[in-house]
């Protein structure tokens, strides 16, 4: 079993649509929690943050984390075609420094049809 | 928020030649830094750990005499692919942790012909 499994996709939704990205994780020592979005040919962008249990919430984007059943969630509320992209989890036991390597789900593709 | 500057951003380069790629932090010291290598449509590996003033730690199956890492001060930190070849083609990202998380740079595509 892998650390962090994340639903393979691809995803398509049209646009409005609200989108459920999910990844589920073994490693109880994860306490810090991040989804990234990445285009084509970029580098990850951040897009959440979050420490241990409990839900995030900026602008359009919320992010969920249930620690009891090692799953995190990120919701887009009224996608645009401009969140077109590929989304990973990422996940670390502690932030900062040498021994905080990020453990990344798959990634799953995302695609908002105009 | 925090900005790591990462150069160049595509590079092609010949078979058993090196090549070296940049990693900057510019606003924020950054005393470790994360060298990645991600293939089409997969996620990323981490490659190694780059430690200011000291050797990097390597993941498993991560050759070290290939990839060298150098992180000379807070704010640099380099890889060089010696020796490349066509089976080393592939887009290098690194990553810094700061007061914001984790910052990556655009990412290096590397094509070796």
């Amino acid at each position: 079993q892998k650390e962090v499994e994340q639903d393979p996709g691809p995803l398509s939704v049209p646009e409005g649509a609200i989108v459920s990205l999910n990844c589920t994780y073994s490693n109880s020592a994860f306490q810090y929690f991040m989804w990234y979005r990445q285009y084509s040919r970029k580098g990850p962008e951040l897009l959440m943050y979050t420490y241990s249990s409990g839900n995030k919430e900026d602008g359009r984007f919320t992010a969920q984390v249930d620690k009891s059943s090692k799953y995190i969630s990120l919701f887009i509320r009224d996608s645009q075609p401009s969140d077109s992209a590929t989304y990973l989890c990422a996940m670390s036991p502690i932030s900062g420094g040498a021994n905080s390597k990020l453990t990344f789900g798959k990634g799953i593709t995302l695609s908002v049809r105009p | 928020g925090a900005v790591v500057s990462q150069h160049p951003s595509r590079v092609i380069c010949k078979s058993g030649t090196s090549v070296k790629i940049e990693c900057r932090s510019l606003d924020f010291q950054a005393t470790t830094m994360f060298w990645y290598r991600q293939f089409p449509k997969q996620s990323l590996m981490l490659m190694a750990t780059s430690n200011e003033g000291s050797k990097a730690t390597y993941e498993q199956g991560v050759e070290k005499d290939k990839f060298l890492i150098n992180h000379a001060s807070l704010t640099l930190s380099t890889l060089t692919v010696t020796s490349a070849h066509p089976e080393d083609s592939s887009f290098y990202i690194c990553s810094a942790t700061g007061l914001y998380g984790y910052t990556f740079g655009s990412g290096t595509r590397l094509t070796v012909v």
